[in-house]
């Protein structure tokens, strides 16, 4: 069973528009960390946002923020005021084996998202 | 920026070859992952470790194997390469206090 599904493969979004990426996951493991990378054209991955299972609060970092459901497993990225640069692919990842320590990083199989201008 | 560094960047070699690729790491960080990256898949793990000589394998081990004789070095081996394996690694740590993977620049792999 796929452990982290991002069921959008591709959109589009107008410049200085918000945008929404979607991310549901599966584990049952109690304690647990989501991510979300964002993958330019050169390739590199870069990290954007983390949000805990414990946290409370939805983790924001600037234009971004993540809307945490845990009941509904759900991890979706938010993109405030989309910028040109915000052309890349985008993968919603999760760090499981936290309680047993074996810590691994699942990814799901990404959002190729494109900014309008 | 976390210092992890992939050696070769690019490769092209031949089916049946043995082919090795090294992670380095100067943060001292107990885990090291490999991943590849296919178009529709994502990054799929490959191979972990959780310190010097400990591995364990990931969800797409067949065909790779992995050694970790320093905590600095994290080699990924394709025993004999098949076009199967032609693909982008990339290998990451975890970072300090339980937060995100850092990940090198990748290696670009074709079996021809």
């Amino acid at each position: 069973a796929q452990k982290i599904t991002q069921t959008q493969p591709g959109m589009f979004v107008q410049e200085k528009e918000a945008v929404t990426l979607d991310c549901t996951y599966d584990t049952s493991d109690p304690s647990y960390g989501l991510f979300w990378y964002k993958q330019p054209s050169s390739g590199e991955m870069i990290f954007l946002i983390y949000q805990g299972s414990y946290d409370q609060q939805n983790a924001t970092e600037g234009r971004y923020s993540l809307n945490f459901q845990k009941a509904r497993k759900s991890a979706n990225l938010v993109i405030s005021a989309s910028q040109l640069g915000d052309s890349a692919m985008y993968f919603c990842a999760m760090r499981e084996g936290d309680t047993s320590g074996t810590y691994k990083y699942i990814f799901g199989t990404g959002t190729r998202l494109k900014v309008l201008a | 920026d976390a210092g992890i560094t992939q050696s070769p960047r690019h490769k092209v070699t031949e089916t049946g070859t043995p082919v090795t690729l090294r992670c380095h790491q100067t943060e001292n960080h107990r885990y090291m992952y490999w991943y590849r990256q296919d178009p529709g898949h994502g990054l799929r793990l490959i191979h972990y470790s959780y310190g010097v000589k400990d591995t364990d394998k990931g969800e797409v081990s067949d065909g790779y194997s992995v050694s970790r004789s320093k905590t600095e070095d994290f080699l990924l081996t394709l025993e004999s390469a098949t076009s199967s394996q032609t693909s982008v690694y990339f290998c990451a740590i975890k970072g300090p206090a339980g937060t995100e993977a850092f990940f090198g620049q990748g290696t670009r792999l074709t079996v021809v």
